[in-house]
């Protein structure tokens, strides 16, 4: 089973700031099938990037991804409001599907 | 537009069994996967198991294996996970989630609570 390993835990920034988050797993992601999802209290997780860099449909262009192998990034580019989240990566090349612990985005 | 719609939340005593629905429009449901993922309070998502639409296959994640059943019902468009021998642990949210590969539609989640 491949382990993901987000960090940090928790990021805080104010709006209009970078954030640049870390998925690392524990062997190397087949095809880079890795996808990170936004997750907001009470709701579903929302699909953002997957491939590891391509943006889902309607996904602002402040979200981008990159990494190979077994290091991927996610970065927003400037925080909006709506951008205060957890974020989740997941690793779907091989079973079992296995997803990070999760990053939370909180406002500084 | 693409929705998946879950059964309402259910509360269920210890040794019982639980049968979630998600119920999808707005495509062909045949032409994909539906995933099963539970979030237990506090922790991250965890896969469960899932079914090709088309042919009824299924796989599950060896932490299930034995107590979950995904089953899928092509005239309603729907897939179905039932949990046997529940336990406390078991109080999560469960999610289905549509797939080809990543998940890109889920639906609004279940709240089962396992409570004697």
């Amino acid at each position: 089973e491949i382990v993901l390993t987000q960090s940090p835990g928790t990021l805080s920034l104010s709006p209009g700031e970078r954030a640049t988050l870390s998925c690392r797993a524990s062997q190397s992601v087949s095809n880079n099938y890795l996808a990170w999802y936004q997750q907001k209290p009470g709701q579903a997780p929302r699909l953002l990037l997957y491939g590891a860099s391509s943006r889902a449909t309607g996904i602002p262009d402040r979200f981008s991804g990159s990494g190979s192998g077994t290091d991927f990034t996610l970065t927003i580019s400037r925080l909006e409001p709506e951008d205060f989240a957890v974020y989740y990566c997941q690793q779907y090349g091989s079973s079992p599907r296995t997803f990070g612990q999760g990053t939370k985005v909180e406002i500084k | 537009q693409v929705q998946l719609v879950q059964s309402g939340a259910e509360v269920k005593k210890p040794g019982a069994s639980v049968k979630v629905s998600c119920k999808t429009s707005g495509y062909t449901f045949t032409n994909y996967a539906i995933h099963w993922v539970r979030q237990a309070p506090g922790q991250r998502l965890q896969w469960m198991g899932w079914i090709n639409a088309g042919n009824g296959n299924t796989k599950y994640s060896q932490k299930f294996q034995g107590r979950v059943t995904i089953t899928g019902d092509t005239s309603a468009s729907t897939a179905y996970m039932e949990l046997s021998s529940l336990i406390s642990e078991d109080t999560a949210v469960y999610y289905c989630a549509r797939s080809s590969s990543h998940f890109d539609y889920w639906g609004q989640g279940t709240l089962v609570t396992v409570s004697s």
